[in-house]
C-alpha cells in the first residue's frame, strides 16, 4: 500500500537553529498538508499546498514557517529559527483531491528544540 | 467553547467488549465527520467517514452522527487487543478548504 514516508523520525535542535523536514508524499496524490501534534494535544493544522503554491494556512504557521517542493517528489517544512514550544511531532499528509477524507498520514517526525 | 469536544481517556476495557468512542461539537456548518486511529509514534490512519447525519457500518466499526445533538460515535464490537490506539474524531464542513478540525483523542487500551 502506498505511504507517506518523513525523514527523519527524531530530530533533536538547538534552539534557534533551522530545521528542515521531509516527506515523500504518495506519488499520484496533488494536495499535500503539515500539521502538528503537542504531546498530549489534538492535531492541528499548518499548511496546505497544491498546484506549487499554499492554499491555506493556520494561525500558527508564521514567518518561521516555510514549505517547498523541490522537485516532482519531495514536500518540506522548514522552520527557520526554532523555538521551545516547537517542540512537537509533525505531520505529513497528501491527498489525491481537495476533501480531507481521502488523507494519508506519515508515521511523523518528533522535534525537540533544546 | 472548544469546538470538537473529545474526552482525553484512557479508556481500559477487556477484550471482547463492546467499546464507545464519543465527541462533539458547536459548528453546526461541520458537515463531513471521520473517524482516525492513531497508534503509539505513528501518524494517524483513516478509519472511517460519515457524510451528514446516519449510522455508518465497516465490519466490527460503526459511526453514528447525531447533528441535532452535534454528537458523534464510533462503537467497536468484539473489541481486540490490536485496537489498542488512541482514537481521533475530525470533521469538516462541506465546500471550502475541507481542512479537518480534530478532537484530543481518545486512548483506548483492550486487555486480554
Amino acid at each position: 500500500e502506498p505511504e507517506v514516508t518523513q525523514t527523519p523520525s527524531h530530530q533533536v535542535t538547538q534552539m534557534g537553529q533551522e530545521v528542515i523536514l521531509r516527506c515523500v508524499p504518495i506519488s499520484n496524490h496533488l494536495y499535500f498538508y503539515w500539521y502538528r501534534q503537542i504531546l498530549g494535544q489534538k492535531v492541528e493544522f499548518l499548511v496546505s499546498f497544491y498546484n506549487n503554491e499554499i492554499s491555506e494556512k493556520s494561525e500558527i504557521f508564521d514567518d518561521q514557517f516555510s514549505v517547498e517542493r523541490p522537485d516532482g517528489s519531495n514536500f518540506t517544512l522548514k522552520i527557520r529559527s526554532t523555538k521551545l514550544e516547537d517542540s512537537a511531532m509533525y505531520f505529513c499528509a497528501s491527498s489525491d483531491g481537495g476533501t480531507s477524507v481521502g488523507y494519508t498520514f506519515g508515521s511523523g517526525t518528533r522535534l525537540t528544540v533544546v | 467553547q472548544k469546538e470538537v469536544e473529545q474526552d482525553p481517556g484512557p479508556l481500559s476495557v477487556p477484550e471482547g467488549a463492546i467499546v464507545s468512542l464519543n465527541c462533539t461539537y458547536s459548528n453546526s456548518a461541520f458537515q463531513y465527520f471521520m473517524w482516525y486511529r492513531q497508534y503509539s509514534r505513528k501518524g494517524p490512519e483513516l478509519l472511517m467517514y460519515t457524510y451528514s447525519s446516519g449510522n455508518k457500518e465497516d465490519g466490527r466499526f460503526t459511526a453514528q452522527v447525531d447533528k441535532s445533538s452535534k454528537y458523534i460515535s464510533l462503537f467497536i464490537r468484539d473489541s481486540q487487543p490490536s485496537d489498542s490506539a488512541t482514537y481521533l474524531c475530525a470533521m469538516t464542513v462541506s465546500g471550502g478548504s475541507y481542512i479537518p478540525t480534530f478532537g484530543r483523542g481518545t486512548s483506548l487500551i483492550v486487555h486480554p
